[in-house]
This record gives C-alpha cells, structure tokens and sequence, in this order.
C-alpha cells in the first residue's frame, strides 16, 4: 500500500540554526499538506499546495518558514532560524481528492 | 487555530466496552471528518460525513451529526487494545477551499 514518506523522522536542532524536513507524497496525489502538531493538540495547516501552486499559506510565518514543492512531486519545509517554540510534530499529507488526506508518518523536532 | 473541541480530553475504558467521543465546532460546516493518531504516528482518516448527513456507519464504528448544535459524535463499540489511540475531529467550511480545521482530540485507552 503506497505510503506519504517523510524524513527525517527526527530532528534535534539548536534554536538559531536552519532545519529541513522533505516529504514524498502518494504517486498521482495532487494536493500536498503540510501540518504542525504541537503536543497535545491537533494538526494545524501551514500550507497547501496544488501541484506546484500555494493554495493556502495564510498560516506560514514566513519570517522563518519557507515552504516549496518545485515539480509538483516532493515537498520540503525549511525553517530558518528555528526557535524553541518551533518543537513540534511536522506531518505532511497528501490527497486525490479534496476530502480523504493520508498522512506520512511525521517529523518530531526538537529546538533546545 | 482550533475549530473544534472533543470531549472528553481522555478517555479509559475496559476491552470490549463502547467508546463515545464528541466534537464540538463553531462555524458552518461542509464536512467533518474523523482521524486516529497512534502515538507519535501520523494520523488516519476513519470516516467522512456530509453536512446533510445525520449517521454514518464503517464497522464497529458509528459516527452521527447534528448541525444545529455544531456537534458530532463517535462511537467505536467493542473496543479493542488495538484501538487505543487519539482521535481527532476535523471540519471544512464552506469556500475554503477543503482547509481542515482540527480539534485537540480525545486520548482514548483501552485497558486489555
């Protein structure tokens, strides 16, 4: 069963210093999310794309974070410069359609 | 920020026993999905219901709608270890383009 793959699945980084996280979705999935979960609470969208094209990044500090998925495939999410209050759980989905998202597994950072 | 609230924050009961969760949102809504998060895991989509729709069923699973109280419930019966789990509800509203809004979630344990 085709998987949305992520990596790295962790991270530990020192607040300051620049971290990537990439994201392959499901083949022939347009749509491509990308969630931050703190502990405790539920994803909240950061942004979206459709194909190469943002959506919705209203969400996005883009002070720090940046966010592109150049051929419509693969997607990486830079912050820079990470802060504490950026630990959390990075999780990106993909969709075929616009209801049904399949999550990949995640990336957990960890800022000290 | 968070559109809905699920209660209650945590829930433990014993293996075979019906589990309820309810979600609660504020705005009017499309649709409002269902998701499972096992523990440091990605999430999982479980079921969909359309804001015309009052019950939906998807195996041990029975997710209802009320629209004028802004409510959903979820009840998963004869639950199993497997089942522990967090559950989240998340709602798209009309002209946003699918953007899922998620609530905190309930922890659920099932005690074997």
């Amino acid at each position: 069963e085709a998987e949305v793959a992520q990596s790295p699945r962790y991270k530990i980084t020192e607040k300051s210093q620049a971290v990537a996280f990439w994201c392959d979705p499901i083949s022939g999935h347009a749509t491509l999310y990308w969630y931050r979960q703190i502990l405790g609470q539920g994803p909240e969208l950061l942004v979206q794309f459709q194909d190469e094209s943002v959506v919705d990044d209203s969400q996005l500090p883009k002070d720090r974070f940046s966010a592109e998925r150049l051929k419509g495939v693969d997607s990486t999410l830079k912050i820079q410069p990470a802060e504490l209050g950026d630990s959390a759980m990075y999780l990106c989905a993909s969709s075929p359609t616009p209801y049904e998202q399949y999550f990949g597994p995640g990336t957990r950072l960890t800022v000290t | 920020s968070q559109q809905g609230e699920e209660d209650p924050q945590a829930l433990s009961i014993q293996e075979g026993e019906n589990a309820t969760m309810n979600c609660s949102y504020k705005t009017s809504i499309n649709n409002l999905q269902w998701y499972r998060q096992n523990s440091g895991r990605g999430l999982v989509h479980l079921i969909l219901i359309r804001s015309n729709e009052r019950e939906k069923h998807s195996g041990r699973l029975r997710v209802t709608l009320d629209t004028s109280k802004k409510s959903s419930s979820l009840l998963i019966t004869a639950s199993r270890a497997a089942d522990t789990a967090s559950y989240f509800c998340a709602t798209d509203a009309p002209d946003s383009s699918y953007k899922l809004i998620f609530g905190s979630g309930t922890r659920l344990l099932v005690r074997p």
